[in-house]
């Protein structure tokens, strides 16, 4: 099936400074890739996705890049800010291996220090 | 606004009873899902379910059994609690592919 890896599993990084997460994935035909914020004690929500035909796509300070050829993609957070501190989750869905189901990376604890 | 809402926030059961964790969401999704939260595993996809009365095993179905009656109910059964269940439990549901959580419900056998 998919698998999918997720690095790295904590980062630390000053306010105001960039933040970058990149996840691998394994099934070429995956073709939708979510990525997920979850403060703490707080339920993850969807901050932003990309589609395979899509190469990059930016929302305020977040974008997501994703390379089919090299199977991976990344999100990466500009001005970081305290209240970006949370885990982050990437996920890859839609190949024939997972039917639809989205498989998650382990998550990656930002923390941004002011 | 979709809301997903999980029958209880916190619960705790002795080993061997029989639970149940509910999840409601009302944006008439199709698909509805169970994972369970532990440190350091992310998000495990434990089953789902595609359309009523239909369900699927994910990657850890041992020990759970679901059942979905109703379009907007999906719900989680353990048959028989034991202490590796002690977790945090989270429902989502989705229209095609981004998911909507429920606020989830931690779970602690003893």
């Amino acid at each position: 099936g998919e698998n999918v890896e997720q690095h790295p599993s904590t980062l630390s990084v000053q306010e105001g400074d960039s933040a970058v997460i990149k996840c691998t994935y394994s099934d070429s035909a995956s073709n939708y890739f979510p990525w997920y914020k979850q403060e703490l004690g707080k339920r993850p929500q969807l901050i932003i996705d990309i589609r395979s035909n899509v190469g990059e796509k930016k929302d305020q300070r977040i974008a997501v890049t994703l390379n089919k050829t090299a199977k991976h993609f990344s999100l990466h957070i500009t001005e970081t800010q305290p209240e970006d501190s949370a885990v982050y989750f990437c996920a890859a869905s839609g190949g024939v291996s997972n039917a639809g189901k989205s498989t998650f990376g382990d998550g990656t604890t930002l923390t941004v220090k002011p | 606004d979709v809301k997903v809402t999980q029958s209880s926030r916190y619960l705790v059961k002795r080993t061997g009873e029989k639970v149940f964790l509910e999840c409601v969401q009302d944006m008439d999704h199709e698909n509805m899902f169970w994972y369970r939260q532990d440190p350091g595993l992310g998000l495990r996809l434990i089953y789902f379910s595609y359309d009523v009365k239909m369900k699927e095993k994910g990657d850890i179905p041992e020990g759970y059994s679901v059942s979905r009656e109703k379009k907007e109910r999906f719900s989680l059964i353990l048959e028989s609690a034991s202490t590796n269940q002690t977790s945090m439990y989270l429902c989502a549901s989705s229209f095609s592919q981004g998911k909507y959580f429920g606020p989830g419900t931690r779970l602690t056998v003893t």
